[in-house]
């Protein structure tokens, strides 16, 4: 198993330009999240899923969008990127039941610039 | 905002010594989950520990879980210089279990 991936690595981009980071997971969880990481700080959730077809926002959910139309892939719009969502970006998918989520598995993360 | 919040936000230790963290969170919780990040990479679940329970040990690993007084430990013993990582606890937010909130970490640094 692959578990977590996600593309691109690294990504700069300029003010106002739009992209997608791209997460897949091959471990058939219906749970999948993105997260924020700033330097010297802890995650920020942004969007999570419990299954596709079902999103919801996270803590910091402005300026992004997700979409989840397969158990697989829940890729993270950015609209018009601004310089303060220069950060490392992380997905994360897990099992889960009931109203509980369980152990998360992570990515490598996507570093993005935006100047 | 944060749910869990990790003290203390740095450590330094002599190889061989153990290594405590804390966290202290807000409301009630399903289950209480440590996590581990070496500099630049993602995240490596550590630990998850649930609400019925009061002590958990996986390896070096023993995570204690407080709810009366919302508080979780993890102590690392015999810490190797490969130790050396930031710690983060994480627990369900206020308002839904979906929402897995994570404190700001602690950084250790294990000497050799």
């Amino acid at each position: 198993n692959a578990g977590v991936t996600q593309t691109p690595k690294f990504q700069v981009l300029k003010t106002g330009q739009s992209m997608t980071l791209q997460c897949a997971q091959d471990m058939n969880h219906e749970y999948m999240s993105w997260y924020r990481q700033d330097p010297g700080m802890g995650l920020r959730l942004i969007h999570y899923s419990v299954g596709a077809g079902i999103t919801d926002q996270g803590e910091v959910p402005n300026g992004y969008n997700v979409s989840r139309s397969t158990t697989e892939d829940f890729p993270l719009r950015l609209l018009s990127a601004a310089p303060s969502q220069t950060s490392v970006y992380f997905c994360a998918s897990s099992y889960s039941a009931g109203t509980s989520t369980y152990e998360q598995y992570f990515g490598p993360g996507t570093r993005l610039t935006v100047t | 905002s944060q749910q869990g919040e990790e003290d203390p936000q740095a450590l330094s230790i002599q190889e061989g010594e153990n290594a405590t963290m804390n966290c202290s969170y807000k409301t009630s919780i399903n289950n209480l989950q440590w996590y581990r990040q070496n500099s630049g990479r993602g995240l490596v679940h550590l630990i998850l520990i649930r609400s019925n329970e009061r002590e958990k040990h996986s390896g070096r690993l023993r995570v204690t879980l407080d709810t009366s007084k919302k508080s979780s430990s993890l102590l690392i013993t015999a810490s190797r210089a490969a130790d050396t990582a930031s710690y983060f606890c994480a627990t369900d937010a206020e308002d839904s279990s979906y929402k897995l909130i994570f404190g700001s970490g602690t950084r250790l640094l294990v000497r050799p």
